[in-house]
């Protein structure tokens, strides 16, 4: 069974401050794992879909890494802004399924002015 | 710039009535999907769709759940009997390739409140 889990669940930091969370999937049969930026009230938004182990991908402030070998991915955020204040959701999809992605709980991300 | 809607943001409902929840997907998208999050728990997977027919489903999705796409441009899911159990927002998400590979783009949900 495909699992995938996501740290912390929350987080609060004060405007300015660099952060990273974490995302956990099984290594077996690893076909991508995609990065969501899901803003209340809105629709969740793709930041991210990666598949090579070693990937390294960025966005402005955000980036993230994948290490398939042994199971997990990073998403950083430099310099923290108050409109960065979202939760970041991580899902890997079921090999050969047609967007069934499993997603992680999310870590919500608060930040300060 | 294009966008997912879904239609109502909110219903609140009688146990046992039907539901119906509406989405309008990315008009060049073939792929579409409902996914729904009970509050506090993770985003599922419910049904994915291409070609005028359902093409996986999750358990969660039984004999209760449907889905349409009456027209060139709707993508329904049905509820037949709700349950208390089935309150929860409900996300549409469509995609233009249908890869494993490709993002999602959702809309912004519509809450389900079973009383």
């Amino acid at each position: 069974i495909l699992n995938v889990e996501q740290s912390p669940q929350s987080l609060h930091v004060q405007e300015g401050d660099s952060t990273n969370f974490t995302c956990s999937f099984p290594s077996s049969n690893f076909y991508a794992l995609h990065w969501y930026r899901w803003e209340t009230a809105k629709s969740p938004e793709a930041l991210f879909v990666m598949t090579l182990n070693g990937d390294e991908k960025k966005k402005g402030r955000i980036s993230a890494t994948l290490n398939t070998k042994e199971g997990y991915s990073y998403l950083y955020i430099k310099g923290s802004q108050p409109e960065d204040s979202a939760t970041y959701l991580c899902a890997s999809p079921i090999r050969d399924s047609q967007g069934n992605l499993i997603f992680g709980k999310g870590t919500k991300l608060s930040v300060k002015p | 710039e294009p966008e997912v809607t879904q239609t109502p943001s909110h219903q609140v409902t009688q146990m046992g009535q039907e539901v119906i929840l509406r989405c309008v997907p990315i008009s060049n998208h073939l792929y579409f999907y409902w996914y729904r999050q009970i509050l506090g728990q993770k985003v599922e997977f419910l049904v994915s769709f291409y070609n005028n027919e359902i093409s996986e489903k999750s358990e969660i999705f039984d004999d209760q759940f449907s889905v349409e796409r009456p027209d060139g441009s709707n993508f329904t899911l049905k509820i037949r009997s709700t349950k208390l159990e089935d309150s929860a927002m409900y996300f549409c998400a469509s995609s233009p390739t249908g890869k494993p590979t490709g993002e999602l783009f959702f809309g912004e949900g519509s809450r389900l409140t079973v009383l």
